[in-house]
């Protein structure tokens, strides 16, 4: 899985089966957690996120797990489609700027390959 | 991509000139913010806006400036380009209706300048 600030990954995936995506923070006193899907050329795409007084979240078809003890993060997918192929980062909420903005910490994400 | 649109889409120029880079929202966020991502990295903060005429550094602010007149145009200018700003750079909105809508930032599509 990926660290935030570390290489990319590549995670290869049948079609149709599960995927988990890693992410290890290192702020353990992060509060807001996000998931974005990032394809070739485009730019980062809303995905899911967490709240730290959640351990699990559902979305349609993702779900994303909480682990606080060990500092962890991780974005399911499935039944995987080509569709879903590409880079996959998780943020997190670091601090909260002057005037209430947010500081998001990112990672250099997990590239997906889905193959037929 | 949550109505937000950047200009130019691709951009390449020399070395020491000035560029200007423009985001456009049309959701009404109060909180714009200006990143860049380069291989290896994930996305880096250059700046950040709270409100028209409000803004402040991020982690990266050195040899960008930024301005926002108005609340759904952010722009963000290199006063006179250097090799090492070649990157994509994108904005980001957040702040909508309602408290806990402010953490989730959403992205524009990019612009990719290359310095000569």
């Amino acid at each position: 899985g990926e660290s935030v600030g570390l290489h990319l990954p590549t995670l290869s995936v049948q079609e149709g089966d599960n995927s988990i995506i890693n992410c290890a923070y290192s702020n353990s006193a992060s509060d807001y957690f996000i998931w974005y899907k990032q394809e070739s050329g485009k730019g980062p795409q809303f995905i899911i996120d967490i709240r730290s007084n959640m351990d699990k979240r559902q979305g349609q078809r993702v779900t994303v797990l909480l682990n606080k003890t060990v500092k962890h993060l991780s974005l399911q997918i499935a039944a995987t489609q080509p569709g879903d192929s590409a880079v996959y980062f998780c943020a997190e909420k670091v601090e909260v700027l002057t005037g209430g903005g947010n500081k998001l910490t990112f990672g250099t994400g997990t590239q997906l390959k889905v193959e037929l | 991509d949550a109505g937000i649109t950047q200009s130019p889409r691709h951009k390449v120029t020399e070395t020491g000139t000035p560029v200007t880079l423009r985001c456009h929202q049309t959701e009404n966020h109060r909180y714009m913010y200006w990143y860049r991502q380069d291989p290896g990295h994930g996305l880096r903060l250059i700046h950040y806006s709270y409100g028209v005429k409000d803004t402040d550094k991020g982690e990266v602010s050195d040899g960008y400036s930024v301005s926002r007149s108005k609340t759904e145009d952010f722009l963000l200018t290199l006063e006179s380009a250097t090799s090492s700003q070649t990157s994509v750079y994108f904005c980001a909105i957040a702040g909508g209706a309602g408290p806990l809508v402010t953490d989730t930032q959403y992205f524009g599509p990019g612009t990719r300048l290359t310095v000569l």
